[in-house]
């Protein structure tokens, strides 16, 4: 059975520019989650998706937005880059929000360089 | 504030050692606890889960302990190997709220 899949693996930007990163999450599961994990920072949280509705938000500008489709997959968008925006952008699946377990389960990332 | 943190950031150790990753948190209201492992560059692969009601877990040479009323957790590895180097994290999922909070990580090497 595929794990969570991410894409694209790498990309370079330049300031100023858009971005839109992609995950698929594992079959069966419907939240997806979207992390931030920039150099020699922790992993901050972003945003939470469950049933196609954004359910939390952490503490980071408007300009990092998303959205969940129908069939549960999700895009990450990074409106005007910024320098600070150079991170390891993790997602991660689990089943729905009314499950017991909770369990996340990550992909492998998109590792974003801003120039 | 809800916060996790892992003491020490890194740890360096001769193989077949056993050792013990520490994780504490702030409130004890939580409703499970998952370590994981991330190698330089990758995505984190999940190790183990502890429930709330649960006391500890183990996956082969791995046991995670829980002390909710102290706000603490243990990640003890067994008989180390050189393939265990890497990070390891500790979040915890809080009852309120979906989202993980993860620690800063202890970054393992262990030396053949």
């Amino acid at each position: 059975e595929a794990g969570v899949t991410q894409s694209p693996t790498h990309l370079i930007k330049t300031r100023g520019q858009q971005v839109t990163l992609r995950c698929s999450p594992i079959s069966g599961h419907t939240s997806v989650y979207w992390y931030q994990q920039a150099l020699g920072l922790g992993l901050q949280f972003l945003l939470w998706y469950d049933e196609g509705e954004e359910r939390n938000r952490g503490n980071f500008p408007p300009r990092f937005s998303g959205r969940q489709f129908p069939n549960y997959s999700s895009e990450l968008n990074v409106n005007a880059l910024e320098l600070e925006d150079s991170a390891l952008y993790l997602c991660a699946s689990s089943l729905g929000r009314l499950a017991n377990t909770g369990e996340l389960f990550f992909g492998e990332g998109s590792r974003l360089t801003v120039l | 504030k809800q916060e996790v943190t892992q003491i020490p950031a890194a740890l360096s150790v001769p193989e077949g050692e056993n050792l013990v990753l520490n994780c504490s948190f702030t409130d004890s209201a939580i409703y499970n606890l998952q370590w994981f492992r991330q190698d330089p560059g990758k995505g984190l692969t999940s190790l183990l889960l502890i429930q709330s009601s649960q006391r500890e877990q183990t996956s082969g040479r791995l046991n995670a302990s829980l002390d909710k009323s102290s706000g603490r957790s243990t990640l003890y590895i067994a008989a180390s190997q050189p393939g265990d180097s890497a990070t390891y994290l500790c979040a915890v999922k809080w009852n309120a709220g979906n989202m993980l909070t993860f620690g800063g990580g202890t970054r393992l090497m262990v030396k053949p």
